[in-house]
Parts: structure tokens; sequence; C-alpha cells
């Protein structure tokens, strides 16, 4: 079956743009998760949707936002981009509560911010 | 305090040889899930092997192995008979069923290079 799929792979933007990924989770999935990953704060929670709904939100400035459709397939905005946004973005799928399998990520989208 | 501790930035390891990954985790929940992840140069994150707290038995899958220690609040990850492809960052996390249960917290990481 297919896995999860993040668009685009690469990316290339400027100080103060915004910019919108895009994340399709495995079919049957309802459950969403984004994390940005740096070499210097490594692996980092950036949020969880299910049914279209945030249920938990990490640590971030309000300049990331996201939502997740009908679909299950979900966005992430940052807007007013900064160098130190410049990452590997990660989407995860799993069903509801993840269990004893986890979660499944796609390959990432990287973010340069010049 | 740090939740998940990965002391060992980078490993080498003998083709065919065992090695075993370090991972220390902090948390007052009872119930909780351990992770262990591996990503390729690709960037893609891989599900490797599950533990959780109430789970009796070390967690094997095929090569993988769990080195569960609750007391000890340890969960180091063993890849017997290494191979090339093994060659990775490996990532240990936790998934706490408490507030915030939707998210994994992960460690920094470790490098394990297979030498041929």
């Amino acid at each position: 079956k297919a896995g999860v799929t993040q668009t685009p792979r690469y990316l290339i933007k400027t100080r103060g743009q915004q910019v919108t990924l895009s994340c399709s989770p495995i079919s049957g999935h309802r459950s969403v998760s984004w994390y940005q990953q740096t070499p210097g704060q490594g692996l980092q929670f950036l949020f969880e949707y299910f049914s279209e709904t945030q249920r938990n939100k990490g640590n971030f400035p309000g300049r990331f936002s996201g939502r997740q459709f009908s679909n299950s397939r979900s966005e992430m905005n940052v807007s007013t981009l900064e160098l130190g946004d410049s990452a590997l973005y990660l989407c995860a799928s799993s069903r509801e509560f993840g269990g004893r399998k986890g979660y499944t990520f796609g390959s990432g989208t990287r973010l340069t911010v010049v | 305090a740090q939740k998940i501790t990965q002391t060992q930035p980078g490993m080498f390891v003998q083709e065919k040889e065992a090695v075993t990954l370090d991972c220390t985790y902090d948390t007052s929940d009872q119930s909780y899930g351990l992770f262990w992840y591996k990503q390729p140069s690709s960037g893609e994150m891989i599900f490797l092997i599950y533990q959780g707290s109430y789970d009796e038995q070390n967690a094997t899958e095929g090569r993988y192995s769990l080195n569960f220690q609750k007391a000890r609040k340890s969960a180091n990850l063993v890849i017997s008979a290494s191979q090339l492809g093994d060659s990775a960052m490996y990532f240990c996390a936790m998934r706490e069923q408490g507030a915030g249960s939707y998210q994994l917290t992960f460690g920094k990481g470790t490098k394990l290079s297979v030498i041929p």
C-alpha cells in the first residue's frame, strides 16, 4: 500500500515569505503529526491532527500553523519565514492511537530559507 | 530535563557483529511506549521496534531486539549480525499516555556506521 506522501521534497524560500507543505497519510490513517528536524534541536513535535481537529501542539510560535482536511490530508503553513526555519519537516500518520506500530513517516520536505 | 537521552553520538561496528545502541528515558507516567526508528540519509524515518511499559517480555523484530530495563529506565536497541545497510541514524522515542499523548519525544540520535 502507498506510504505517507509529502510534497514538495525540496523547497527554497526567502526570508519573510510564507510556505505551505502538504502531507497525504496512509489510507485509513486519521491521525497526522508534524515534526521539525534540525541539526541543533533534533526532532521536535509541531502539532497533531485527528478528524480535522488539532489535538496537540508543540512549543512553536504562532507562525507555524496547520490544518487537516476531511480526507485526512494535512497541510502545514509557516508564515514570515526566518533563517532558523530551515529544516527537514516530517509528517507521520497513524490510526487513532498509533498502537504498537507507532507512526509511519514520510520522506520529509527539506525547506531552505535564504 | 531531557526525556530521552542517547549518549552515543556515533558508533562503529564491524559487519556481521552485534551492536547495542543506548537509550534512557524519563517519565512519571506509568503507561508509556518506547520506539526505535532508523533514518537513512534519504530522510525517511523507518519504524523498527516497540516496547510497551507493561510488556513483560523484551520486544524482538527480526534482527532487532530491545533490552528493556524498566527500573533503570533504559531501552537499548540491539542489532544482531550488522549489515552495511544498517548504516544510518537511529532514534529512540517515547510516547507518554498522559496529557499530550499524541506525540513522540525523540532523543538526539546515534549515527551508526557499519564497516565492511
